[in-house]
């Protein structure tokens, strides 16, 4: 069975200053794995993904992760945070088995950036 | 390039009653998952279409189900609803069997 855990519930950062929300992974097999990005009565939007290939991905609005396989992790990064990336940020993995893309999804953290 | 469109966006239902979701993937994807947003469970998986035919079913029970068009429109029934159907149901569609998914808005279901 595949897993993910985000282990904090909430990020603060100042505007400015760089951000890390954390994910780790439990997948059979090479995992496939995404960030994405919820505002508020809204539905999910992509961020980045890691398939194979180069550890660091980079992605949409500036974000970036770095895949580690020996801690199977993939946390989410940004250098300067802004306001506006305020949201829930969800991590998901699914194993590279098959055609079947049911992706499981962590429990999501809040990032609050503040002035 | 239109998204995904789900309908309708709000809606409210009482106990007993069915529902019927809607779901238009991004034009040229024949892929098409559902997702059940709660607080208290998160996003869970309920069940993956691809050319008319379910290809995957998450753990939720048989008042839940869902069907393909040849056109990969998508639509998903819950009947009988109970309180705790009470969510937000995510529709997505991909391009490919590795790409990522494309999420809708999303429909929000109350169950009263």
């Amino acid at each position: 069975a595949q897993s993910v855990a985000q282990p904090e519930d909430q990020v603060n950062v100042a505007e400015g200053n760089p951000l890390t929300v954390k994910c780790t992974y439990s997948v059979s097999g090479n995992p496939y794995l995404f960030w994405y990005v919820q505002y508020p009565n809204r539905g999910l939007q992509f961020l980045l993904k890691y398939i194979t290939g180069d550890n660091l991905v980079k992605g949409s609005y500036g974000f970036e992760a770095e895949f580690n396989k020996s801690q199977t992790s993939f946390h989410l990064k940004k250098p300067s945070a802004l306001v506006s990336d305020s949201a829930l940020y969800f991590c998901a993995v699914r194993d590279n088995t098959g055609t079947a893309s049911k992706l499981t999804f962590g429990t999501g953290t809040r990032l609050q950036v503040t002035l | 390039k239109a998204g995904v469109t789900q309908t309708p966006r709000y809606l409210i239902k009482t106990r007993g009653q069915q529902v019927t979701l809607s779901c238009s993937p991004i034009s040229g994807h024949r892929s098409v998952s559902w997702y059940q947003q709660t607080p208290g469970q998160g996003l869970q998986f309920l069940f993956e279409y691809f050319s008319e035919t379910q290809r995957n079913k998450g753990n939720f029970p048989g008042r839940f189900s869902g069907r393909q068009f040849s056109n990969s429109r998508s639509e998903m029934n819950v009947s009988t609803l109970e309180l705790g159907d009470s969510a937000l149901y995510l529709c997505a569609s991909k391009a490919s069997p590795i790409g990522e998914l494309f999420f809708g808005e999303g429909s929000r279901l109350t169950v009263l």
